[in-house]
């Protein structure tokens, strides 16, 4: 059990439709992270919540994506009208602190788009 | 903005080996820097980090690292590599309170 739990941990859709992604982050944690790893890629920063507050986006974030943390707790990333481009494992880490580096992930949600 | 380096992307190695994996940054400021693992099938988890002080760090598993700061290097090492280690190793960059930074990544397959 790594503290950070990821749903769904597989998603298989079909070009242009929605999908959602649920991030638990360790409770005691109030920053959150949400990356994006392809293959033969490191895990590249999307966006970060403190508390319910977004933050900051990255540019790979484009307007198709949103994220949420509306109780600063669980965090939410949806995508919409997925594109075969947006295949890839998304991760959610919490900060284990107190340094912005020292991050606490979770097993990811891998997403293939047909 | 920050950037990092891993020279190899697949490492090879038998047991008892000696490994030492290059990381080199991009950042002409104050850095921490970092060493992420992931075993197959598992989460990334934090390996080691550099902050600050002795440039010489030590990590879980007999894992260390040298933060030469001349050569904008932070390369991770271990005199023995076990069976055990075969996994992806990640190196990773930030600065102040930045978000983190991701090299692209080293597998390194340990033959027994």
């Amino acid at each position: 059990d790594t503290g950070v739990s990821q749903d769904p941990r597989h998603k298989i859709t079909k070009r242009g439709q929605n999908v959602t992604f649920r991030c638990d982050p360790i409770s005691e944690h109030n920053r959150l992270y949400w990356y994006r790893q392809t293959l033969g890629q490191g895990p590249e920063f999307l966006t970060y919540f403190q508390n319910e507050a977004q933050l900051e986006k990255s540019r790979l974030l484009s307007d198709r994506f949103s994220a949420e943390r509306p109780k600063g707790s669980f965090s939410t990333l949806e995508i919409q009208r997925t594109e075969q481009g947006d295949s890839a494992m998304y991760l959610c880490a919490s900060l284990r602190g107190p340094n912005t580096g020292e991050l606490f992930f979770g097993e990811g949600s891998r997403l293939t788009v047909l | 903005a920050q950037s990092v380096s891993q020279h190899n992307h697949h490492v090879i190695l038998s047991e008892a080996a000696s490994l030492e994996l290059g990381c080199n940054y991009s950042y002409g400021g104050t850095v921490n820097l970092f060493w992420y693992v992931q075993y197959p099938g598992q989460h990334l988890q934090l390996l080691l980090k550099y902050f600050s002080g002795d440039p010489l760090v030590k990590g879980i598993k007999g894992f260390e690292a040298e933060f030469i700061k001349s050569k904008f290097s932070f390369n991770l090492r271990k005199p023995s590599v076990q069976w055990s280690d075969t996994a992806e190793y990640f190196c990773a960059v930030n600065s102040g309170y930045s978000t983190l930074t991701f090299g692209k990544g080293t597998m390194l397959l340990v033959s027994p």
